[in-house]
């Protein structure tokens, strides 16, 4: 968790609100992904990124490598975005492994 | 239909005892990993597989093993189980490719020591 830390913890936001999630790396990163767990506990690929942005519907996110962060926006929230949010940082090497965050916990009300 | 499975779903072992977590993919990826998710720990990597006949150290590797007797099966072994190994197991497979590293999950192997 220290290596990939996330902000906020625990977020609570209104249907059709706006937000960001925030991950800061201090390991050289390479690509970072982005995944929701919902409360069935199931791993949903959000985004795979090299440096850069990627938006799908609803959802975007920016990797900054030189800045060490990447950020996950999320539009006009709604009750099935709800769900605890991980960013895994895949460090420089051969190893292709993930190091993941201690994630943000959402919850959309009505 | 589902790209990674894994097997059981739900593990009530005793403490001692054998216990082997099975994953499957069809996905036709070179690497297999296995996390533990634990509270104030996220998820962290126990043992990976790079192809059939491999298996490396992950992170947390103590009281596992590895088995990767296919391109398409990754087992992880714990063979004297104890409480602190209760945990949700979480089994991925990656592309080795240059153009992307992204891992798929399965839905989780939720394990009690008692």
């Amino acid at each position: 968790g220290d290596q990939v830390k996330q902000s906020p913890s625990a977020l609570s936001l209104q249907e059709g609100t706006n937000s960001a999630l925030r991950c800061n790396f201090s390991i050289a990163t390479t690509t970072v992904q982005w995944f929701l767990q919902n409360p069935r506990g199931s791993l949903m690929n959000l985004f795979y990124l090299v440096p850069g942005t990627k938006e799908n519907g609803r959802l975007k996110s920016t990797f900054n490598s030189k800045e060490s962060y990447s950020t996950l926006h999320i539009r006009d929230a709604q009750l099935e975005d709800s769900g605890t949010y991980f960013c895994a940082a895949d460090i420089t090497g051969n190893t292709r492994k993930l190091i993941f965050g201690l994630g943000t916990t959402l919850q959309v009300q009505p | 239909e589902a790209a990674v499975t894994q097997s059981p779903r739900n593990k009530v072992a005793v403490t001692g005892g054998k216990v082997t977590l099975s994953c499957n993919q069809t996905n036709n990826h070179n690497n297999m990993y296995w996390y533990r998710q634990d509270t104030g720990h996220g998820l962290r990597l126990i043992h990976y597989s790079y192809g059939a006949g491999s298996t490396e150290k992950g992170d947390i590797p103590d009281g596992y093993k590895a088995s990767r007797p296919s391109q398409e099966n990754f087992s992880l072994i714990l063979e004297l189980a104890t409480p602190s190994q209760t945990s949700v197991y979480f089994c991925a497979s990656g592309d080795a490719g240059e153009s992307s590293y992204e891992q798929y999950f399965g839905p989780g192997t939720r394990l009690t020591v008692l």
